[in-house]
């Protein structure tokens, strides 16, 4: 079956714009969480979607947001970029928010900033 | 999720077991041990998780201590491709991980 997939896969975009990231979850996973990946801070938890509701967010400031549509794809939306924002943003998908036993990771999205 | 430790680089030569150590002193009584490992430009992969009991999977076994203040990951035959950052986390079911600096692994021919 179709792993988890993350589009576009690379990205550059100029400090202040704006940008969003698309995942696709595995057919019939219901639960999208997103995480950010930086060589100084790690990977870092954004937030978790599950039926179209956030269900958690992580320790980050506004500019970074996230919406699930009805057929469980999400997408995740960084405002008023900055330098400090080039990372691996990676989707995970589960059946169920049932934490680390039921997560497929996507590939992610490189984002950078410039 | 408790917080782990790890050291943050070992070598293994290939078609050694690969027995890689993490200390979770603080986890709570609900709380499995997951290991993830992550190769280079790919996404987080699961590998095995525990409660109390020692476990055995195709990719490795995982040996939790009796107090269950650490564990280890036992890669039996270590190969090339194992090459890897790994991760072991304590969780509760929350989908809200902690990942912390893991351990790079490098299998060495």
């Amino acid at each position: 079956k179709a792993g988890v997939t993350q589009t576009p896969r690379y990205l550059i975009k100029t400090r202040g714009q704006q940008v969003t990231l698309s995942c696709s979850p595995i057919s019939g996973h219901r639960s999208v969480s997103w995480y950010q990946q930086t060589p100084g801070q790690g990977l870092q938890f954004l937030f978790e979607y599950f039926s179209e509701t956030q269900r958690n967010k992580g320790n980050f400031p506004g500019r970074f947001s996230g919406r699930q549509f009805s057929n469980s794809r999400s997408e995740m939306n960084v405002s008023t970029l900055e330098l400090g924002d080039s990372a691996l943003y990676l989707c995970a998908s589960s059946l169920e928010p049932q934490g680390a036993r039921s997560y497929t990771f996507g590939s992610g999205t490189r984002l950078t900033v410039v | 999720d408790a917080k782990t430790t790890q050291p943050p680089s070992m070598d293994c030569a290939e078609g050694r077991a690969a027995n890689l150590p993490c200390n979770h002193s603080t986890i709570s009584g609900n709380e499995y041990v997951y290991w993830y490992r992550q190769i280079h430009s790919q996404g987080p992969q699961y590998i095995i998780h525990g409660l109390k009991n020692n476990e055995t999977n195709e990719m490795a076994s995982l040996i939790i201590t009796e107090d269950r203040k650490s564990s280890t990951l036992i890669l039996p035959h270590a190969t090339l491709r194992d090459t890897a950052v790994y991760y072991c986390i304590g969780n509760n079911a929350g989908n809200m991980l902690t990942f912390g600096g893991g351990t790079r692994l490098m299998v060495k021919p």
